[in-house]
This record gives structure tokens, sequence and C-alpha cells, in this order.
């Protein structure tokens, strides 16, 4: 069973750009969450989807958004990037919300310049 | 949800049990502990939860004190590869909870040979 994949895993972008990551669940889960993670702040939840709503969001500004597909897959978007932003996104999938294990993805590392 | 607080490092040699200690004083009734591990430059992976009773799996066991204000996680013989930063997270698993986890800034254990 194919584990979580997340695309780009590398990218450089420049201050004000946007930027898309893409992540695709394991087979049959339907919720994915984000977190970003830096060494400053740690790992820190960003947004949760289930079968295409949002759940849950933490606490990061309106540049930050995501969405998910009718086939579960989620992207995110970070507009009007900043040098802050450079970090490591992950994603998480399960099957549901009432599961005890998310399988966490191997990240995109995003570098802003 | 409640707040976890773990030391920054342990060392720990190879073969040996590695015991990870956890506080998580404020711990309400439908919380869970959790612990996840990240292996350098890797995504989080699960290892184990529990709600008041002791639980073994194949990686690891969980020990929760009687009055869950604190839990350790033993590793029974640490190897090289169990090198990584251990978080210790308390989640409510209830109707209507999302999957957000919140870490903290976890345990660094360094098995040694």
């Amino acid at each position: 069973k194919a584990g979580v994949t997340q695309t780009p895993r590398y990218l450089i972008k420049t201050r004000g750009q946007q930027v898309t990551l893409s992540c695709s669940p394991i087979s049959g889960h339907r919720s994915v969450s984000w977190y970003q993670q830096t060494p400053g702040q740690g790992l820190q939840f960003l947004f949760e989807y289930f079968s295409e709503t949002q759940r849950n969001k933490g606490n990061f500004p309106g540049r930050f958004s995501g969405r998910q597909f009718s086939n579960s897959r989620s992207e995110m978007n970070v507009s009007t990037l900043e040098l802050g932003d450079s970090a490591l996104y992950l994603c998480a999938s399960s099957l549901g919300s009432l599961v005890n294990e998310q399988f966490f993805g191997p990240g995109t590392r995003l570098t802003v310049l | 949800d409640a707040k976890t607080t773990q030391p920054t490092s342990m060392d720990c040699a190879e073969g040996r049990a590695a015991n990870l200690p956890c506080n998580h004083s404020t711990i309400s009734g439908n919380e869970y502990v959790y612990w996840y591990r990240q292996i350098h430059s890797q995504g989080p992976q699960y290892i184990i939860h529990g709600l008041k009773n002791n639980e073994t799996n194949e990686m690891a066991s969980l020990i929760i004190t009687e009055d869950r204000k604190s839990s350790t996680l033993i590793l029974p013989h640490a190897t090289l590869r169990d090198t990584a930063v251990y978080y210790c997270i308390v989640r409510a698993l209830y109707g209507g909870a999302t999957n957000k986890l919140i870490f903290g800034t976890g345990t660094l254990l360094a098995v040694q040979p």
C-alpha cells in the first residue's frame, strides 16, 4: 500500500511569489491535515480537510489556504511569500477523525529567498 | 488541549531500554496520550497511544500513571535507528474531535553504540 506522497519535495521561491503544494493521501483515507515545521516554532497545525470540507484551522494568516478534491488529494497554497514561510510542510492522512493513527508524508521543503 | 512537558534530550546505550517521560498534569478525562517520533528529515511516525491502561505494541510500551498526569514511553531494546525526536501529545478522541495534533518540543533521543 503506497504511503502519503507530497510534491514537490523541494521548492525555492522568492519573496512575494505564491506557491502550491500537493498531498496525495493513502488510498481510502478521507482526512488530510497540514503542518508547518520550522526550527523556531516546531511543528504547527495549519488546517485539516475531511471529505472536501475544512474541519479545523490553525493560527496562520489568510495567505495560507488549502482545499481538498473529491479524490481526497489536497493542496495548500501560500500567497505573497515571506522569508519566514521557509519551512518543511508536512501533510498527514487518516481514514477519518476518530482514528488513532495518522500517516505523515515526507514533506515539502520550501525555501523563500 | 492539554499541554505536555518533556525533557529536551536523552541518551541511551544501544540494546538497553529507553524510558522517555512525559508530564501532562492538565489532561482531562476524555483525552488520550499519543506518542509520535520523527527521524531526521522524515515525517512523524505514530508509535502508540493509551487512555489509562498500560499499552504495548511491536514498537513500544506505554505506561500511564494512575492519576494520568504523566506517562513513560519505553523502547525495550533501543537500536541506532531509534535515534529521533519523540513527541508526547494529548488528544481528545470523542465525537466532534478533529485530527489536529499539538506538538510540543519533544525529546531528542540519541542512541549511542
